[in-house]
């Protein structure tokens, strides 16, 4: 089965810095990436997301890449703010699975 | 109406209770799922339900049961519970059929004595 491995797993940055989030999958058969974010006592909510046919996907400070050939992604979000403090989860699953495997997640704490 | 709907909130309950949690979605999705989560870890799935028929079920103990009475609602019927079954018990709602975005309900934060 699918396989994803994600890094780090906690990341402290200053508020106006930028955060790079990695994940790497096993199945080169997965074509959908979601990366959700959950804030404490909350839901988990998709931010942004990226299919196998694309590269990169930008969505105002936050950005997503894929690189298939290397089978990873990342999420990259700039101008940090407190709010953007929560953790992160990257996914992956194939068409027709409609079930992803998920990362370990990565808390995120934006200091003011 | 893009929301997933779980009731109740918060719920305590004894190893002897039963219970249930409900999970509602307007949205016309056809798949709805059951996450188990633990603080600061990623969603375990528990179970998948697609066109109301329960077509996931990830060995899950039997205490843990299921229920999809039409394609609105999901339940989790509780029984005989274990202190380490407590959790944030997770809906999940997608659309079939090429979109795989997942839509998670608040959530029951479940604590088992």
């Amino acid at each position: 089965g699918e396989n994803v491995e994600q890094h780090p797993s906690t990341l402290s940055v200053q508020e106006g810095d930028s955060a790079v989030i990695k994940c790497t999958y096993s199945d080169s058969a997965s074509n959908y990436f979601p990366w959700y974010k959950q804030e404490l006592g909350k839901r988990p909510q998709l931010i942004i997301d990226i299919r196998s046919n694309v590269g990169e996907k930008k969505d105002q400070r936050i950005a997503v890449t894929l690189n298939k050939t290397a089978k990873h992604f990342s999420l990259h979000i700039t101008e940090t703010q407190p709010e953007d403090s929560a953790v992160y989860f990257c996914a992956a699953s194939k068409g027709g699975s409609y079930i992803p495997t998920f990362g370990r997640g990565t808390s995120l704490i934006v200091h003011p | 109406d893009t929301e997933v709907t779980q009731t109740p909130k918060h719920l305590v309950m004894g190893m002897t209770n039963k219970k249930s949690l409900k999970c509602e979605q307007h949205m016309g999705h056809r798949a709805m799922y059951w996450y188990k989560q633990k603080a600061k870890k990623p969603p375990e799935l528990m179970f998948v339900y697609s066109y109301e028929k329960l077509s996931i079920n990830e060995s899950v103990p039997s205490r843990f049961s299921p229920e999809c009475p039409n394609s609105s609602l999901l339940n989790l019927h509780l029984h005989a519970l274990q202190p380490e079954d407590s959790a944030l018990y997770l809906c999940a709602s997608s659309q079939q059929g090429g979109d795989e975005k997942l839509f998670f309900g608040s959530g029951t934060q479940l604590s088992v004595l």
